[in-house]
């Protein structure tokens, strides 16, 4: 059975630093994982998507790795801005037709 | 193009009663997924359809049921609902094909009373 976990559950940095978001997965076959932030009370933003064949996908400031065989997943988020407070959340299809699985998610706060 | 949308946003409703709450997907999107979020739990899964047809169900008990309609939309409903139903009620689309990237909509928050 997929799980998903992301450590830590919540993290402070001053403005300005370059910081790296962990999920880790226990099954290494899966078919793709996407990682999202959420706003508090509003929907889910989809940032990064990373197909199984891919090692990383790249958007602005971020960037997103995936090693299956280790079960691990990185969100890199460089030159940290207040604006990027919100919890970052990933998620794993394990089977193409599967349902999605969510780790718990990571608060991150960007201390100004 | 237009995002996810959900109505009601907003929703109080009281112990007993029954709620449906709508989305509708991304022009052109085929799979309509919901969820369930609270603070303890997180984010819960608990069906998907594509084309109007369920392609999978969480685990929930049988009083969360959903549909979806020819034009993609789709609807969830509560009944008998309980307090611990209270949650943000998230629908999110994709194409159903090739990336299955989920978009997600703003939700609907309901307060069981």
């Amino acid at each position: 059975k997929q799980e998903v976990t992301q450590i830590p559950a919540a993290l402070s940095v001053p403005e300005g630093e370059n910081l790296v978001l962990n999920c880790s997965f226990t099954d290494s076959a899966i078919y793709n994982l996407q990682w999202f932030r959420q706003d508090p009370g509003k929907g889910l933003t989809s940032l990064l998507l990373i197909q199984s064949s891919q090692r990383e996908q790249t958007s602005g400031r971020l960037n997103a790795s995936l090693d299956k065989s280790s079960g691990r997943s990185t969100l890199y988020i460089a030159a940290s801005q207040p604006g990027d407070s919100a919890t970052y959340l990933c998620a794993v299809r394990p089977g193409r037709d599967d349902k999605i699985i969510f780790g718990k998610g990571t608060r991150l706060h960007i201390l100004p | 193009k237009a995002g996810v949308t959900q109505t009601p946003r907003y929703l109080i409703k009281t112990r007993g009663q029954q709620v449906t709450l709508s989305c509708s997907p991304i022009s052109g999107h085929r799979s309509v997924s919901w969820y369930q979020q609270t603070p303890g739990q997180g984010l819960q899964f608990l069906f998907e359809y594509f084309s109007e047809t369920q392609r999978n169900k969480g685990n929930f008990p049988g009083r969360f049921s959903g549909r979806q309609f020819s034009n993609s939309r789709s609807e969830m409903n509560v009944s008998t609902l309980e307090l611990g139903d209270s949650a943000l009620y998230l629908c999110a689309s994709s194409l159903g094909r090739f990336t299955y990237e989920q978009y997600f909509g703003p939700g609907t928050r309901l307060t069981v009373t």
